[in-house]
């Protein structure tokens, strides 16, 4: 069993629907990291959390580390939102990586 | 301005050589890492370097040499490619003794071994 799992692993959606994409871990962690990882191959952080939430336009992330579980939400998810989202968890310097999900938002 | 740097891109080899791709940051950051993603597109981590200094070498064959000449390189050796080997690498920075840990990745290098 993976020590990160994040559900669903695929996701499609109508453009301007909300999106969740939920990352349940189950190591003790010093930071959560949720990454795009874009048709094209290239990797962007999109969020470091290691309590609470946080928003980037339309993108907020959750964690709740008591239950080790983080969301990402997707509001008025547009097809360029298209894209592998990637969870990772830090212990100290190492980082264990989930298997993504791929969002297909159709226009 | 590229943050973080990788060369080449593409790599395509026979098996038994031995290949070098080149990682550098201009991020002023004191962490690298080298990540493979297999053909499922799963990441796993493989070195991760502070201040030019190994702190993480995950079970990787020791035909894999990763090499930091100063903390805005780290360069991933590879001898006598293995089939198994080929794969997507990606380089990555981070400032970690300053307590931001947000990684910068880099493009990554397609390698295919013949």
């Amino acid at each position: 069993k993976n020590e990160v799992e994040q559900s669903p692993q695929n996701l499609t959606a109508q453009e301007g629907e909300f999106i969740t994409i939920n990352c349940s871990y189950s190591v003790g962690i010093s930071a959560l990291h949720w990454l795009q990882q874009h048709p094209g191959g290239g990797i962007v952080s999109l969020f470091m959390l290691s309590s609470g939430k946080k928003k980037h336009g339309r993108l907020i992330a959750t964690i709740n580390i008591q239950e080790k579980h983080s969301s990402l939400h997707i509001t008025a998810s547009h097809p360029r939102d298209s894209a592998v989202y990637i969870c990772a968890v830090r212990e100290n310097n190492d980082m264990r990586f989930g298997a993504g999900t791929r969002l297909t938002v159709k226009p | 301005d590229t943050a973080v740097s990788q060369t080449p891109k593409y790599l395509v080899t026979q098996m038994g050589n031995d290949k070098s791709i080149k990682c550098e940051q201009n991020l002023g950051h004191d962490t690298m890492y080298w990540y493979k993603q297999d053909s499922k597109k799963f990441l796993k981590i493989m070195f991760s370097y502070n201040n030019k200094e190994l702190i993480i070498n995950e079970t990787v064959p020791n035909r894999f040499s990763p090499k930091s000449p100063d903390k805005a390189h780290l360069n991933l050796h590879i001898n006598s490619l293995e089939l198994g080997d080929s794969a997507v690498y990606f380089c990555a920075s981070s400032q970690l003794l300053a307590g931001g840990k947000e990684q910068f990745f880099g493009p990554g290098t397609r390698l295919t071994v013949l």
